[in-house]
């Protein structure tokens, strides 16, 4: 199985502030990398597909890159609706498997 | 509206089976692949599995594959999760989540149900 590490396990930010999470890979992805959010008690919401595109209707400060192993959630201007946990999902091989999750929260 | 209802959740005694069901609409179920995730309380994401649009693959987390069952009525708009020899680690909430076209994120989930697995 592909093992996806996430890090931080978790952050707090100021409003405004610029943010990164990170996500490695056990092997090459070949971009093939997704991210969610999820907010308490609720679904989990996909952000972020195939490393970099947006998905519909997600506000374009959240951006994604990165390639091979090593991936990388950016917000770009830290919003009070941020807070919530952030996981990365591999989609290349099954099968798929999650990040551990990075709680993210308002400094 | 796409709109994911998974219902059958509860209280279920160790060692017993349950079967989940997902109702979808607002969509032409039969041109998507289909999942199951589930989340132990507190904890992260886990996939389950996935079933194809025609129910002619099925792909499962190897660690579950001999106590799940995927299956999906696609004349019912309805997905389906089969639990046997259920555990107290089986516990958590279950999603059902609808597959991108020829790909393999889930852009859309349902609620979750809860199943507790405990005496």
């Amino acid at each position: 199985d592909i093992q996806m590490t996430q890090s931080p396990a978790s952050l707090s930010a100021s409003l405004g502030e610029t943010v990164t999470i990170q996500c490695r890979a056990s092997e090459d992805i070949y971009s093939g990398l997704a991210w969610y959010q999820q907010k308490p008690g609720k679904s989990p919401q996909l952000l972020i597909y195939g490393a970099s595109s947006l998905q519909d209707g997600v506000p374009s400060r959240f951006s994604g890159s990165g390639s091979g192993t090593q991936y990388s959630l950016k917000i770009s201007s830290m919003q009070t609706e941020d807070e919530g946990v952030y996981f990365c999902q591999q989609g290349l091989k099954y099968p798929l498997t999650f990040g551990s999750g990075t709680k993210l929260e308002i400094k | 509206e796409v709109k994911l209802v998974e219902s059958g959740g509860g209280l279920v005694q160790p060692g017993r089976s349950l079967k989940l069901s997902c109702a979808a609409s607002g969509f032409n179920f039969n041109d998507y692949w289909m999942g199951w995730v589930r989340q132990a309380p507190g904890k992260g994401l886990e996939w389950i599995g996935e079933i194809n649009k025609d129910s002619s693959t099925i792909n499962y987390t190897p660690s579950l594959k001999d106590k799940f069952t995927i299956s999906r009525d696609n004349a019912q708009n309805t997905l389906y999760l089969q639990m046997s020899k259920l555990g107290s680690e089986d516990t958590a909430i279950y999603y059902c989540a609808r597959a991108t076209i020829a790909a393999p994120w889930f852009a859309y989930w349902g609620q979750g149900t809860l199943v507790t697995v405990s005496s």
